[in-house]
């Protein structure tokens, strides 16, 4: 069946730290690849994702690109703040089916 | 646009007794997925809803049930609550149907099962 793995937490860095959380998946077909952020007491928020093989998915300073030959889709940000500290999952969904696959999740801590 | 909303947000329960949840999707979503969150098991699929109708389910007891409205609203519900129901539920909503397979999440309801 479809799986995703990511990196264990909790990952710790200072402000302006270069931050990478890798992630790897399973899955039959093509999926489309999401990474989603979780804050303290709140839902899941959509950070970015990537539908084909080479996307690029950005957004808020947050980059991730779907390698299909390695099946990864790491997540990296060149200068993380404080306000980034939380909870970020990788998930895959299989073309023509509404499931979330998700990763265990990664913490991020940045401290000052 | 407003987002997906749930309620209620916090509920406390006691063993054997039955519970419902409520999720209203953005407007125009027409697909309603629910997830349970714990800390031991994640985020785990419950069930899927398409116009009414489930499309898919996961792998939970028959206690864990649920349906959607003409409205697209939906609703799941527990019944003979377990401890181990204790978790966050997650209603999310997609604009599935229109090659948008993205799924956008609520706040969720964090219930709690003494």
């Amino acid at each position: 069946g479809n799986s995703v793995t990511q990196m264990e937490g909790p990952v710790t860095l200072s402000e302006e730290a270069f931050l990478t959380i890798n992630c790897t998946y399973t899955a039959t077909g093509y999926p489309s690849l999401f990474w989603y952020v979780q804050y303290p007491g709140e839902g899941l928020q959509l950070l970015l994702k990537a539908t084909k093989a080479d996307d690029k998915g950005s957004n808020k300073g947050f980059e991730a690109t779907y390698r299909k030959e390695t099946t990864s889709f790491h997540l990296e940000k060149g200068s993380v703040q404080v306000s980034d500290s939380a909870v970020y999952f990788c998930a895959l969904i299989s073309a023509g089916f509404q499931k979330l696959v998700f990763g265990t999740g990664t913490r991020l801590l940045v401290s000052p | 646009k407003a987002g997906v909303t749930q309620t209620p947000r916090y509920l406390i329960k006691t063993r054997g007794q039955q519970v419902t949840l409520s999720c209203s999707p953005i407007s125009g979503h027409r697909s309603v997925s629910w997830y349970q969150q714990t800390p031991g098991q994640g985020l785990q699929f419950l069930f899927e809803y398409f116009s009414e109708t489930q499309r898919n389910k996961g792998n939970f007891p028959g206690r864990f049930s649920g349906r959607q409205f003409s409205n697209s609203r939906s609703e799941m519900n527990v019944s003979t609550l377990e401890l181990g129901d204790s978790a966050l539920y997650l209603c999310a909503s997609s604009s599935w149907g229109t090659r948008e397979e993205t799924q956008y999440f609520g706040p969720g309801t964090r219930l709690l099962v003494l």
